[in-house]
């Protein structure tokens, strides 16, 4: 089956600062791919859907200048939580689908971010 | 907008029995629903996904339906073992892209 990595899997950080979270699919080409946030207990909130080589579309209420998205290539999309802060705390897990007439997604395992 | 909703959202068992856990949805124009499974701290697998045509889907133990006039889909779990424990989630693709998940369901099976 389709693998999609993430990296890191758990990340530490100080307020203020930020974090990138890459998100690849090993085994084949990802035209989109989907960054979903997840809080304790609670189910998956879509924050953005990307396609390669264009700007990421955003979820209402998600900023984008704070959430950084960029798909440059098939295989590679990358998180970046801008000027982080404890509430910003949360699991990151981002989904990849192959191309047109693929309906499945396949989800990373998933990035732990902890803002101290 | 479509909401999706799982019941209950938490079920205890004794090992061996069989379960049904509950998705319901309110818009029925989808693309299809997936069920996932989501161990404590862990991404998504995927266990079984059924296309908007279909009715269900099967894979060893785990049987989902599909009733996309009454915006319901159902996850039978037959014999339930303790590694069954996990959080079920079912998520519904309206826009054949966006995925839409319920609350999902923490299931513990008890040896």
């Amino acid at each position: 089956g389709a693998v999609v990595s993430q990296h890191p899997s758990r990340v530490i950080c100080k307020s203020g600062t930020s974090v990138k979270i890459e998100c690849r699919s090993l085994d084949f080409q990802a035209t989109t791919m989907f960054w979903y946030r997840q809080f304790p207990k609670q189910s998956l909130m879509l924050m953005a859907t990307s396609n390669e080589g264009s700007k990421a579309t955003y979820e209402q209420g998600v900023e984008k200048d704070k959430f950084l998205i960029n798909h440059a290539s098939l295989t590679l999309s990358t998180l970046t939580v801008t000027s982080a802060h404890p509430e910003d705390s949360s699991f990151y897990i981002c989904s990849a689908k192959s191309g047109q007439g693929s309906y499945e997604q396949y989800f990373g395992p998933g990035t732990r971010l902890t803002v101290t | 907008k479509q909401e999706v909703t799982q019941i209950p959202a938490a079920l205890s068992v004794p090992e061996g029995e069989n379960l049904v856990l509950n998705c319901s949805f309110t818009d029925s124009a989808i693309y299809n629903l997936q069920w996932f499974r989501q161990d404590p701290g862990k991404g998504l697998t995927s266990l079984l996904l059924i296309q908007s045509s279909q009715r269900e889907q099967t894979s060893g133990r785990l049987n989902a339906s599909l009733d996309k006039s009454s915006g319901r889909s159902t996850l039978y779990i037959a014999a339930s073992q303790p590694g069954d424990s996990a959080t079920y989630l079912c998520a519904v693709d309206n826009a054949g892209n966006m995925l839409t998940f319920g609350g999902g369901t923490r299931l513990m099976v008890k040896p």
